[in-house]
């Protein structure tokens, strides 16, 4: 079946340092692919998606790179802050019918003061 | 910004007994999912629903779940009679309407479902 790895389980970085956080999925029909925010004990959060149709987006201090060959994807967080703490959930969805999201195992970040 | 919101926040039910979760989606959202998620595991897909049909559901989604949406009320997840491994927050998501095109999923704070 169609899964996403997410290849980090932990991550700690030095704030200010830049984090990167890499999945890769196995459904060749996949074309969308958001990335979520998870706090501890709240609910998930929308960080920032791409759509196949591009290889890179950028907002603010986080860009993802799209690579469909590879079927590889990440998201990039510079300038890193305490606040982007959290577990960092990949995903993708074959984007019609506002079909399924499949998730990643999720990346617990740690930013270090 | 945009808010689902959950009832209830926690659940704690016997063994065979009834449970129905509720969900209140983003007003102008025509899309709804659930999601289930066991302690320190990864989100799984349920079902997502429109128009009042059930459009996709995993095989997690066994024959003692149901949705429904009467009348644009609650988004309601029924689980009919549960099992010790339906225990898990359970999430509802909504996403607006688009041709070939997908939205962003918004997400409710969840329902702690124990099941003894």
């Amino acid at each position: 079946g169609e899964k996403v790895e997410q290849h980090e389980s932990t991550l700690s970085v030095r704030e200010g340092d830049s984090a990167v956080i890499n999945c890769t999925y196995t459904d060749t029909a996949s074309s969308y692919f958001p990335w979520y925010k998870q706090e501890a004990g709240k609910s998930l959060h929308f960080v920032i998606d791409i759509r196949s149709n591009v290889d890179r987006k950028q907002s603010q201090r986080l860009t993802v790179l799209l690579d469909k060959k590879a079927k590889r994807f990440s998201l990039h967080i510079t300038a890193t802050q305490p606040e982007d703490s959290a577990i960092y959930f990949c995903a993708a969805s074959r984007g019609y019918n506002q079909g399924k999201l499949i998730f990643g195992q999720g990346t617990k970040l740690s930013i270090k003061p | 910004g945009p808010k689902v919101l959950q009832i209830p926040s926690h659940q704690i039910i016997d063994m065979g007994q009834m449970v129905t979760l509720n969900c209140d989606p983003v007003s102008n959202h025509l899309y709804f999912y659930w999601y289930k998620q066991i302690l320190g595991q990864q989100m799984e897909f349920l079902v997502n629903f429109y128009n009042g049909k059930v459009m996709e559901k995993s095989k997690l989604f066994k024959d003692q779940f149901s949705v429904e949406r009467p009348d644009g009320s609650y988004f309601t997840l029924k689980i009919q009679p549960t099992a010790l491994e339906d225990s898990a927050v359970y999430f509802c998501a909504s996403s607006l309407e688009g041709l070939g095109i997908s939205y962003e999923q918004y997400f409710g704070p969840g329902t702690r479902l124990t099941v003894l």
